[in-house]
């Protein structure tokens, strides 16, 4: 099993700073790496597949990279609606997510 | 606009089986892939498997035992089952459709890149006597 580690778990962070998440997996998985957004109360949305596209509709400050076993995504400048807790998957195989890292704004 | 709508009781005792319908409205389900995701409260998200629209599955290893999924293409419907539920099941039940891309080499088309979307809003299945 590729097992996908999310860092950090949680983050605190002012409205206008760049955020970084990273995603490693256990093994290479090329560039089939997701990651969704899951705001309280509703169901993840779809931000970016293949590590660095991004899906129609998503704000340009959400962006995403790498390859191989490590992966990144980065909001440019915090917004409050970004308040949420985002998720990384790997669909080099089975499908399954990272643990999650829980964004708070300041 | 696809929309995906889940299904089913929200209560069921432990040692029976869960059983959840996803009703997907305003596209088509052939030539995709369907999903089952559960997300115990307050933990993340864990993929159950996916069933291809001709009836073909794959199961996550760790809940394969007690999993099965079906598809019911006249009525835009797939179903999943897990049997011998406990508490540990308990939580909230996602449905999605898996978009992909495929490429051909040589004479043969694999799949691509793969991404959940839509999801249904989900529904909370709780396992308590």
């Amino acid at each position: 099993d590729i097992q996908m580690t999310q860092s950090p778990s949680s983050l605190s962070a002012s409205v206008g700073d760049r955020v970084t998440i990273t995603c490693r997996a256990s093994q290479n998985i090329n560039s089939h790496l997701n990651w969704y957004q899951q705001r309280p109360g509703k169901a993840p949305k779809v931000l970016i597949n293949v590590a660095s596209s991004l899906q129609s509709g998503v704000p340009s400050r959400f962006s995403g990279s790498g390859s191989g076993t490590e992966f990144t995504l980065t909001i440019s400048s915090l917004q409050p609606e970004d308040s949420a807790t985002y998720y990384c998957q790997q669909t080099f195989s089975t499908l399954n997510f990272g643990q999650g890292t829980r964004l708070e704004i300041k | 606009q696809v929309q995906l709508q889940e299904s089913g009781p929200g209560l069921v005792k432990p040692s029976e089986t869960l059983s959840l319908t996803c009703t997907v409205s305003g596209g088509p389900i052939s030539d995709f892939y369907w999903s089952w995701i559960r997300q115990p409260p307050g933990k993340g998200l864990e993929w159950i498997g996916h069933i291809y629209y001709n009836g073909s599955t794959n199961y996550n290893p760790s809940l394969k035992s007690r999993v099965s999924m079906s598809v019911d293409t006249s009525k835009k419907q797939f179903s999943l089952k897990l049997n011998s539920v406990t508490a540990a099941d308990t939580a909230v039940y996602y449905c999605a459709r898996i978009n992909f891309t495929r490429y051909c080499y040589g004479g043969t088309c694999y799949i691509g890149a793969r991404w959940f979307d839509p999801w249904g809003h989900g529904t909370l299945v709780t396992v308590s006597s």
